[in-house]
């Protein structure tokens, strides 16, 4: 069984540009969530999807944004990108809504902003 | 506002010795908690979870933890450390929503 997987793995991009993220859950998995993990702030949680609408939303500003479709694959976009954006932004996917049970992460995208 | 402690960044045992992180947790009812670990360069994976009954709870690796209400505690244990255990660990908290609340993690590293 395929696990969860994000692409790309790495990117470097420079202040103002906009960059998009790709998870994959795992087949059968219907909830998707983002993290944004970093030395100074830890792991944030960014946003939570299922059944292709949000259910949940972190403290991030609106320039982060994400989406999920109808086969659970999800994207998350960050507009005018900002130094402090530079992060390893982790996917997570579980069978169902609410956390009583176990997030299956991703091995993340690690974003570099120049 | 539920949150969660992790007591020491940065935590030094030898291989054979006692592994003790520390989480402290606030919630204003029973939470659900959890361990995760992360190695190098690779995502989080599940170590163990406390939902509901048993309050000592056996993971994955011969890691445990004990669910203390009283001390608001879930700290993991591991009664001897091996060099594969060198990771960061979170703890984490949930009320049954949509998001985990992760500590700030403690990095362990194992010494021959």
């Amino acid at each position: 069984k395929a696990g969860v997987t994000q692409t790309p793995r790495y990117l470097i991009k420079t202040r103002g540009q906009q960059v998009t993220l790709s998870c994959s859950p795992i087949s059968g998995h219907r909830s998707v969530s983002w993290y944004q993990q970093t030395p100074g702030q830890g792991l944030q949680f960014l946003f939570e999807y299922f059944s292709e609408t949000q259910r949940n939303k972190g403290n991030f500003p609106g320039r982060f944004s994400g989406r999920q479709f109808s086969n659970s694959r999800s994207e998350m976009n960050v507009s005018t990108l900002e130094l402090g954006d530079s992060a390893l932004y982790l996917c997570a996917s579980t069978r169902t809504s609410g956390n009583t049970g176990e997030l299956f992460f991703g091995e993340g995208s690690r974003l570099t902003v120049l | 506002a539920q949150s969660v402690t992790q007591l020491g960044s940065h935590v030094s045992v030898s291989e054979g010795a006692l592994v003790l992180l520390r989480c402290n947790y606030s919630s204003s009812v029973p939470p659900y908690l959890f361990w995760y670990v992360q190695y190098p360069n690779q995502g989080l994976q599940l170590l163990l979870k406390y939902t509901t009954g048993a309050t000592l709870v056996k993971g994955i690796n011969g890691f445990e933890a004990e669910f203390k209400k009283s001390e608001t505690s879930f700290h993991l244990t591991k009664p001897s450390a091996h060099m594969s255990d060198a990771a960061e660990y979170f703890c984490a908290v949930s009320l049954n929503t949509d998001k985990l609340i992760f500590g700030t993690g403690t990095r362990l590293q194992v010494f021959p």
